[in-house]
């Protein structure tokens, strides 16, 4: 079956230190993934996606890397800041069913000062 | 853009009596989900629709759940009569070609 899971539910870093939060999936069909973040009495909010034609994806402070060959996915966070505190989720976007966003667990990203 | 506008922010309710959730979702945006995440479930799918036509409705757990979408600009999640099982925040998000945008969802709590 189709499932996107987490292997830890929370993570604990130091300000300033990296962050990798990382996402399982099962469905080896899939070939858009989106990392989002939610914070506390929010809505998720998107931080980058990944295609299956890549293996990485850059944007500001934060990676995407993509190993299709185990179906493992991971969002790195570059010099962690407080404001980073959130939970994170990845996400299988099913273009195939319309669209609809199919979430994982979700990690808590607690950052300390 | 105001993004996706949910109505109430909270709302309690006492076991038995119809919640109605609102959702405005962005103008030009052809896609509308309705989500719901607890603790112990995450986020899950409800419901979705394409341009106003409800397309997948697997989600929605029973026959007490119902949405409806009349217009490109807003849609509802009803649920007749409420459990306090359905306590949970009810996340609308709209989508375009270019990505989702979610609301600040409404906080059910029924007692």
């Amino acid at each position: 079956g189709e499932s996107v899971g987490l292997h830890l539910p929370t993570l604990s870093v130091q300000e300033g230190d990296n962050s990798i939060i990382n996402c399982a999936y099962s469905n080896s069909a899939s070939d858009y993934f989106i990392w989002y973040k939610q914070e506390s009495g929010k809505g998720p909010q998107f931080i980058i996606d990944i295609r299956s034609n890549m293996d990485k994806r850059q944007g500001q402070r934060v990676t995407v890397l993509l190993n299709k060959t185990v179906k493992h996915l991971s969002l790195q966070i570059a010099a962690t800041q407080p404001g980073d505190s959130a939970v994170y989720f990845c996400a299988e976007n099913l273009y195939n069913q319309g669209g609809k966003l199919i979430f994982g667990q979700g990690t808590e990203l607690s950052v300390k000062p | 853009d105001a993004g996706v506008i949910q109505s109430p922010r909270h709302e309690v309710t006492e076991m038995g009596q119809e919640v109605t959730l609102r959702c405005k979702p962005i103008s030009g945006h052809n896609s509308l989900f309705w989500y719901r995440q607890t603790m112990m479930r995450g986020l899950e799918l409800l419901i979705y629709f394409n341009n106003n036509v409800p397309i997948d409705d697997s989600g929605m757990p029973e026959d007490r759940f119902s949405a409806k979408m009349p217009n490109a600009s807003f849609s509802t999640l009803k649920i007749q009569p409420s459990e306090p099982r359905d306590s949970a925040v009810y996340f609308c998000a709209s989508s375009s070609q270019y990505g989702y945008t979610f609301g600040s969802g409404t906080r059910l709590t029924v007692v």
